[in-house]
């Protein structure tokens, strides 16, 4: 149980164009959706909270604007970066919790993003 | 505020012990263990909860000293698959179920 997944796994994409990733939860209903990116052998960084029907909510620094979270159902959120440069080159990694008390994040496997 | 992991980095052989350390300086609320392999997500180990401890996962321990706000992470009889990074995320209660990450831990494991 407790299966997240994401599309797509691999990006390449040229700057200026926008990229969209689905992150699922594929058995359970995920109350909360959290997003993260992690660059090379560093750890991971909350971009932005998302749960089903409300406005995300994001961390400090990070552009809501570029950054465009829709958490439309209890088991997708999608992720949009629009205008991508070159420095939003990185690993996306959603996770999803239920509110079962217990709070445990489950993750998907992430997408790498490459804008050239 | 992020919370501090040591050692940064440890080597074993094959059959050894190894502690992991996460500090923080707020008051937690719970404690989560992940394990990341290169190149994919991070993989749920446990979560230790304030007021309790809880086990779990092959050899691989944990306890939570609430008042040092401190939790540690006991590889025992490392196994070759125990190789990967290492993250606490901690939560505190005003946060809901957000987590903020350690630096890591880079764990190999040698035969």
């Amino acid at each position: 149980g407790a299966v997240v997944s994401q599309h797509p796994s691999w990006v390449i994409c040229k700057s200026g164009t926008s990229v969209k990733i689905e992150c699922r939860s594929l058995d359970f209903q995920a109350t909360t959706m959290f997003w993260y990116r992690q660059f090379p052998k560093q750890s991971l960084m909350l971009m932005a909270t998302s749960n089903e029907g409300s406005k995300a909510t994001y961390e400090q620094g990070v552009e809501k604007d570029k950054f465009l979270i829709n958490h439309a159902s209890l088991t997708l959120s999608t992720l949009t970066v629009t205008s991508a440069h070159p420095e939003d080159s990185s690993f996306y990694i959603c996770s999803a919790s239920t509110r079962t008390g217990r709070e445990t994040q489950y993750f998907g496997p992430g997408t790498r993003l490459l804008v050239l | 505020q992020q919370p501090v992991q040591s050692p940064q980095a440890v080597i074993l052989r094959e059959g050894e012990d190894a502690v992991i350390n996460c500090s923080s300086s707020k008051a937690l609320y719970s404690v989560h263990w992940y394990r990341q392999k290169h190149g994919e997500a991070p993989v749920f180990l446990m979560i230790l909860l304030k007021g309790g401890e809880q086990k779990g996962h092959e050899k691989i321990s944990a306890s939570f000293n609430e008042k040092k706000q401190q939790s540690s992470l006991y590889l025992t009889a490392s196994q070759l698959s125990y190789s990967g990074t290492y993250f606490c995320g901690t939560a505190i209660k005003a946060a809901g179920n957000k987590l903020t990450f350690g630096g890591g831990t880079r764990v190999l494991v040698k035969p």
